[in-house]
């Protein structure tokens, strides 16, 4: 079973600086998915970057990129310029890629992020 | 864009009672996952549907069961509620083939008194 692991109950960041969060997972798959989702205080999950195994490009989307390292199993987010509306729960979530199935996400305890002025 | 639809947003019920939540994905999204997020923790899949055929499961009481319509719509009835069973619902719809981004609708938050 794939296990997800998120060491950093809580983070904080000043408003307009950077802000990395930190994720590592267990699995013997090669080929899966993983994802980083934010949960404000509205509890709704949104989804906000996705990151194919097989490619070895960081995936990024505006202020959010991915340090992905296979070998070591780490998937790493980073906030740029934090605004006061990222603050949240983060989560760090696997997906296998197994096609045969309609995999589930399995998901790590979360990092909470405090954004600060 | 359309988003995935949850019924209701809120609902109290009393020990031992029944509850139905309801899903309604994305459109033309064939696949619906349930998941039960308590208090504090992170979000646990319960089970899952493509094309109307349950997929995978995890870990769903016995009291708990789902189904999925016609129409891609899902439900999901929990009978003989307990304390235990408060907690927030999201379902999340795909499509099965593609990046397999899964997207939540606003969650059913269930309270059992």
């Amino acid at each position: 079973a794939q296990t997800v692991t998120q060491s950093q109950p809580e983070m904080s960041v000043q408003e307009a600086e950077t802000v990395t969060l930190s994720c590592t997972y267990d699995t013997s798959e090669s080929d899966y998915y993983l994802f980083w989702y934010k949960q404000p205080p509205s509890r709704q999950m949104i989804l906000v970057i996705r990151q194919e195994a097989y490619k070895q490009q960081n995936a990024t989307e505006n202020r959010f990129s991915v340090n992905f390292q296979k070998a070591a199993k780490s998937f790493s987010l980073k906030i740029s310029d934090s605004q006061l509306g990222d603050a949240a729960m983060y989560f760090c979530a696997y997906r296998s890629a197994d096609t045969g199935t309609a995999s589930k996400l399995t998901f790590g305890t979360g990092t909470r992020l405090q954004v600060t002025l | 864009a359309a988003g995935v639809i949850q019924s209701p947003r809120h609902l109290i019920k009393e020990k031992r009672e029944t509850a139905t939540l309801k899903c309604y994905p994305i459109p033309r999204h064939d696949t619906v996952y349930w998941y039960q997020q308590g208090p504090g923790q992170d979000p646990q899949f319960l089970i899952s549907f493509y094309e109307k055929m349950q997929s995978d499961k995890g870990s769903i009481p016995d009291r708990f069961s789902a189904q999925q319509f016609s129409d891609y719509h899902s439900e999901l009835n929990m009978s003989s509620l307990e304390l235990g069973d408060s907690a927030l619902y999201f379902c999340a719809s795909s499509p099965k083939r593609g990046p397999y981004e899964q997207y939540f609708g606003p969650g059913t938050r269930l309270t059992v008194t």
